[in-house]
């Protein structure tokens, strides 16, 4: 089955600095959306992208649909100790087997 | 209002053996989801329903059964327990937007 192409894989920051990571894809996706996930929970859902081009925030994330629909990217601003977890983009497909389709994560941490 | 609640938190299987992953969700949504999550990978639809009484497969439905008798619940089978189901087992549920979905705490389970 596909998955999303997401990078980097993992990422070592010091607090304040900003972030940005990125999911491609070989195929469009009606729908793009970018989940946290703490050890040991489920993934939490932070940005939801609808619309080709869309730039959406929540406080300190930011992410955009791309305009070919087969990309998305999120960046977070001045990162905390709480930032600390595994970041996921997840795509939806219009008409497909009503499933996301994820990326493999990418792992975030922040150095002291 | 406790969202998407999953049980057990943990469980350990012998080769063999069954048993019933449980996902009760009080949001009134009709989309619910399982999907796997394996180390390092992002997550995988097992089994999909769209309403009480339909399900359909998703990318992974081999070794597991589902049944939809409500909307609050949505109860994962495994028959014959195989150390190939060793993972993290999610659900999620989506509701007018079939697209956003939210995931449960998870359930980690290991086959021995």
């Amino acid at each position: 089955g596909q998955q999303l192409n997401q990078s980097p894989q993992s990422m070592f920051i010091q607090e304040g600095e900003d972030v940005s990571m990125n999911c491609t894809s070989s195929s469009i996706f009606n729908t793009w959306l970018w989940y946290k996930q703490d050890p040991g929970e489920g993934p939490v859902l932070l940005i939801a992208l609808y619309k080709a081009g869309e730039l959406t925030s929540n406080g300190r994330l930011t992410a955009q649909f791309g305009i070919t629909r087969k990309d998305s990217f999120l960046n977070i601003s001045a990162s905390i100790p709480s930032d600390v977890g595994i970041y996921f983009c997840a795509g939806h497909k219009r008409g497909g087997a009503d499933g996301l389709t994820f990326g493999k994560g990418t792992h975030l941490i922040i150095q002291p | 209002n406790a969202g998407v609640t999953q049980t057990p938190k943990f469980r350990i299987l012998k080769i063999g053996q069954s048993m019933t992953l449980q996902c009760a969700q009080d949001m009134n949504h009709n989309y619910m989801y399982w999907y796997r999550q394996d180390p390092g990978m992002g997550l995988k639809l097992i089994y999909y329903s769209v309403g009480a009484g339909i399900t359909d497969k998703g990318e992974v439905p081999n070794g597991y059964n589902v049944s939809r008798s409500t909307t609050e619940d949505f109860p994962l089978r495994l028959e014959l327990a195989a150390p190939s189901q060793t993972s993290v087992y999610f659900c999620a549920t989506s509701g007018a937007r079939q697209d956003t979905q939210y995931f449960g705490p998870g359930t980690r389970l290991t086959v021995l």
